[in-house]
């Protein structure tokens, strides 16, 4: 199974700043990584697939990259609705698997 | 506008059985791979089965396989998770969610629906 190591556990930013989660795959998934926010009361929500790109409806300011298995989701100028719960999810073989989550949080 | 309602949790003893649905409306959910994916209280994400459009490829996590079934009916734009043998650790909140077009990310997500496996 692939493991996927999540990074940080906890941020804390401000409104305006910028912000990066990290997801590391064990092993090669190519491309083929997804990012969710996670808000309560609210269905979770496809930000990026297949690495770096953006669902339909996502804000720009959204944005994944890949350097091998390493994989990024940048958040650039916060807006308040950004804080959340974030989690990747290889989609590229079964079993399907998240990593451990990334809550946002405002300082 | 895509709409995944989930039903049929609720608390349940320890090796007994329970049935979620998850009725679609706003696509055409003959077209769509869908998936159960649950989360425990307080915990992550956990996929646990995959259904292909047409039932014909179908996938479970190692933790629920032989007891737990999924299906569909694309007459009903119903998707099922037939749970039996529960234990304690499948508590949770279990969400369908729709397999995206030419993608395995899941690009729409029910609100989910709660199961407690207690004595």
């Amino acid at each position: 199974d692939v493991q996927m190591t999540q990074s940080p556990y906890n941020l804390a930013a401000s409104p305006g700043e910028s912000v990066s989660i990290n997801c590391k795959a064990s092993k090669s998934i190519s491309k083929y990584l997804a990012w969710y926010q996670q808000k309560p009361g609210k269905a979770n929500k496809l930000l990026i697939y297949d690495g770096s790109t953006l669902q339909s409806g996502i804000p720009s300011r959204f944005s994944g990259s890949r350097s091998g298995t390493d994989f990024t989701l940048t958040i650039r100028s916060l807006e308040p609705e950004d804080f959340g719960l974030y989690y990747c999810q290889q989609h590229n073989e079964y079993p399907l698997t998240f990593g451990s989550g990334t809550k946002l949080e405002i300082k | 506008e895509v709409q995944l309602v989930e039903s049929g949790g609720g608390l349940v003893q320890p090796g007994r059985s329970l049935k979620l649905s998850c009725l679609a409306s706003g696509f055409t959910f003959s077209n769509y791979g869908m998936n159960w994916i649950r989360q425990a209280p307080g915990k992550g994400l956990e996929w646990v089965a995959s259904i292909s459009s047409s039932s014909s490829y179908i996938y479970y996590a190692d933790t629920v396989k032989g007891r737990f079934t999924i299906s569909r009916e694309n007459a009903k734009n119903t998707l099922y998770l037939q749970m039996t043998s529960l234990r304690s650790e499948d508590t949770a909140l279990y969400y369908c969610a729709r397999r995206g077009l030419g993608t395995y990310a899941m690009d729409a997500w029910g609100q989910g629906t709660s199961v407690t496996v207690s004595s």
